[in-house]
């Protein structure tokens, strides 16, 4: 088995604030996912990653950077902190396009 | 543009009645559908998954029906059950290398004793 561990669990901000969020798996998973989870609204993908030093936007980029330093982490950075913005930042990996996605528990974050 | 619509966006049933969840797509090209369950404060955790050659999918009290024709399918959770209140995410991928996921917005089932 494995785990992703996302930190941190609760992220406060400022407006125009750069905020990031790291995300760690040791499933050994080739590919990397950052989505948005807003209420109401599902998931939303953001970037992923199919192997280190790899980026590939989702549908919800703007205003997002990412970097997948190696294989187990990759992390996700809010250029700047929209107010009143709040959602849950979900990361997950994977071994392959049929395989299950695992997802870590999340980060909320709250821009004040 | 929505391309993986699930409704009803909540349900409530009575305990050991059988839940019916709706989904359908537009991408002919999706052959790979996941049905993802995430409870409060956690991830979405997977917890069923038909690819578009089969009509048919069990496992235990859940079940995937799919229409390859209509582009829809349904997930039946039989003889539901407290534990199963949570939000369930329908899902669509094409297989290949590019391992992405598009899912719709989730139905939260609530389930009465």
């Amino acid at each position: 088995g494995g785990i992703i561990t996302q930190t941190p669990k609760f992220l406060i901000g400022q407006e125009g604030q750069k905020l990031t969020l790291k995300c760690q798996q040791n499933f050994n998973h080739d590919t990397m996912y950052w989505y948005r989870q807003d209420s109401g609204k599902g998931l939303r993908l953001i970037y992923y990653s199919i192997t280190e030093n790899d980026l590939q936007k989702g549908d919800l980029s703007e205003g997002y950077d990412a970097s997948r330093e190696k294989k187990s982490s990759f992390s996700l950075t809010v250029t700047s902190a929209q107010k009143n913005e709040m959602a849950v930042f979900l990361c997950a990996s994977t071994q392959g396009a049929r395989a299950e996605q695992f997802f870590g528990p999340g980060t909320r974050l709250t821009v004040l | 543009q929505q391309q993986v619509r699930q409704s009803p966006q909540s349900l409530t049933v009575w305990e050991g009645e059988t839940a019916i969840l709706n989904c359908s797509y537009e991408n002919s090209a999706f052959d790979y559908f996941p049905w993802y369950q995430q409870f409060p404060g956690e991830g979405p955790a997977l917890l069923i998954s038909i690819l578009s050659v089969s009509n048919k999918k069990e496992d235990g009290r859940f079940t995937i029906f799919f229409n390859k024709r209509e582009k829809k399918l349904s997930l039946h959770i039989a003889d539901s059950q407290p534990g199963d209140s949570a939000t369930y995410f329908c899902a669509a991928g094409i297989g290949g290398s590019n391992a992405k996921l598009t899912f719709g917005k989730g139905t939260k089932l609530s389930v009465k004793s």
